[in-house]
């Protein structure tokens, strides 16, 4: 079955410094998103990309963090100046054609904040 | 909000019992789903059920919706070691537009062989 792939595994920072999570979604894929898991904690949702935009952002989705599809396969969620509460789990997903069917995620990027 | 919420949060059995999650939701929805998430890693798409649906079957999972009470159960039938996991509901928004799935908070499934 065709997968979402994120690089890297884990990824640690130092506070203040800028991070870049990287994501292959599925190739004919044209619904993206980006959710974060505190250790522990529920699923949340940070954005959805679509067509080129943003189609939806969360609260949670500041003006520190952006996302990118700079070449047509990559997906990319960057965070201009992290904090020690952004260290989570960060799941890229992705889901076909229509929208509304099932979600595709990757394994995701462990992100450490120190 | 429109996020599905899971009880019980934690559930332990034995092998061999049923398992059954129950959800509920806050706003109208197209579908819901359920998905898994093995320790540390990505959720794994398990079954999807429509809003004018009301029970759906996938191997030994049954899943039921009842869209008056904005609920939903997942049952595990028959379970295994290897079902232990955390189980999570996702909603999809009915009139919001745009496309974002909502994850409740989860069950913690351990089950003991």
């Amino acid at each position: 079955e065709p997968e979402v792939t994120q690089t890297p595994s884990h990824q640690v920072t130092q506070m203040g410094q800028e991070v870049i999570l990287r994501c292959v979604p599925i190739s004919n894929h044209l619904y993206f998103y980006w959710y974060r898991q505190i250790l522990g904690q529920k699923v949340e949702f940070l954005v959805s990309f679509y067509n080129n935009e943003i189609s939806e952002k969360s609260e949670i989705f500041d003006d520190q963090f952006s996302v990118e599809r700079p070449d047509g396969s990559n997906f990319t969620l960057k965070i201009r100046s992290t904090k020690l509460e952004d260290s989570a789990m960060y799941f890229c997903a992705s889901r076909a054609t229509g929208g509304r069917e099932k979600l595709f995620f990757g394994s995701g990027t462990q992100l450490s904040v120190l | 909000s429109q996020q599905g919420e899971e009880d019980p949060q934690a559930l332990s059995i034995q092998e061999g019992e049923n398992a059954t999650m129950n959800c509920s939701y806050k706003t109208s929805i197209n579908n819901l789903q359920w998905y898994r998430q093995n320790s540390g890693r990505g959720l794994v798409h398990l079954i999807l059920i429509r809003s004018n649906e009301r029970e759906k079957h996938s191997g030994r999972l049954r899943v039921t919706l009842d869209t008056s009470k904005k609920s939903s159960s997942l049952l595990i039938t028959a379970s295994r070691a290897a079902d232990t996991a955390s189980y999570f509901c996702a909603t999809d928004g009915g009139n919001t537009g745009g496309f974002k799935t909502i994850f409740g908070a989860g069950t913690r499934l351990f089950v003991k062989a």
